[in-house]
């Protein structure tokens, strides 16, 4: 059983469209973590969500932590082709020495 | 520093050699972390340490692993008698123990056991 669901698995849209991916868990976490990741590298940090219900922008994207810090949602507005990647969204507890739990992935594929 | 370094990238073994993964994190990171990553999944959690201690192990960390960090600052990973189901991608995090877990990640060893 996967702790950190994510939704879709797979995403295909064209240039321009909006779109929203889902981290969901049943645990409540210290601190949720959003990557992107291309095939063959490591995943890089684009936001760390803290406090329940926060929201952060990172130009087109929008990161949302939900109000009992279970949930997150990363929302791409007008997507473009150089946004396709997987995105994974992570989980930590401080008193965990801060590994990270991950959810599936989401792949997310722009076309022009 | 511009990050966390891994090394080799790729690795090509035979069944049954030993290979060795090297990290280097970012330099006053204190804690590193070990994952390992196979096609269409996240990374899963191996082991992590903070300075030179190894302060936890995944279930998932066999017998044939192991890890350290002899002076807090690189690691390495070694896998002996390597095995098919050990083909993966090995990845290597840091971060400053500070009360929040911002990871930074390296580019990953991708090896293939043939």
């Amino acid at each position: 059983t996967q702790l950190l669901e994510q939704s879709p698995q797979f995403l295909s849209i064209q240039e321009g469209e909006n779109l929203t991916v889902y981290c969901n868990s049943s645990s409540v976490f210290s601190s949720l973590q959003w990557y992107r990741q291309e095939p063959g590298e490591g995943p890089v940090l684009l936001v760390t969500v803290v406090t329940g219900g926060e929201v952060k922008k990172l130009k087109r994207l929008t990161f949302q932590f939900g109000d009992a810090r279970k949930d997150s949602s990363l929302h791409i507005t007008a997507a473009q082709p150089g946004d396709t990647g997987l995105y994974l969204c992570a989980g930590a507890w401080y008193n965990q020495g801060g590994k990270l739990i991950f959810g599936q992935g989401t792949e997310l594929s722009v076309k022009p | 520093d511009t990050g966390v370094s891994q090394d080799p990238r790729h690795k090509i073994t035979k069944r049954g050699q030993n290979v060795t993964f090297r990290c280097d994190p970012i330099s006053e990171h204190n804690r590193l972390y070990w994952y390992r990553q196979t096609l269409g999944q996240g990374p899963e959690f191996l082991t992590y340490f903070q300075n030179e201690a190894q302060l936890e192990k995944s279930r998932l960390l066999s017998d044939r692993f192991s890890a350290e960090r002899p002076k807090g600052s690189f690691s390495t990973l070694e896998i002996q008698r390597t095995e098919q189901g050990d083909s993966a991608m090995y990845l290597c995090a840091s971060s400053l123990y500070s009360g929040d877990t911002e990871a930074f990640f390296g580019q990953g060893t991708r090896l293939t056991v043939v």
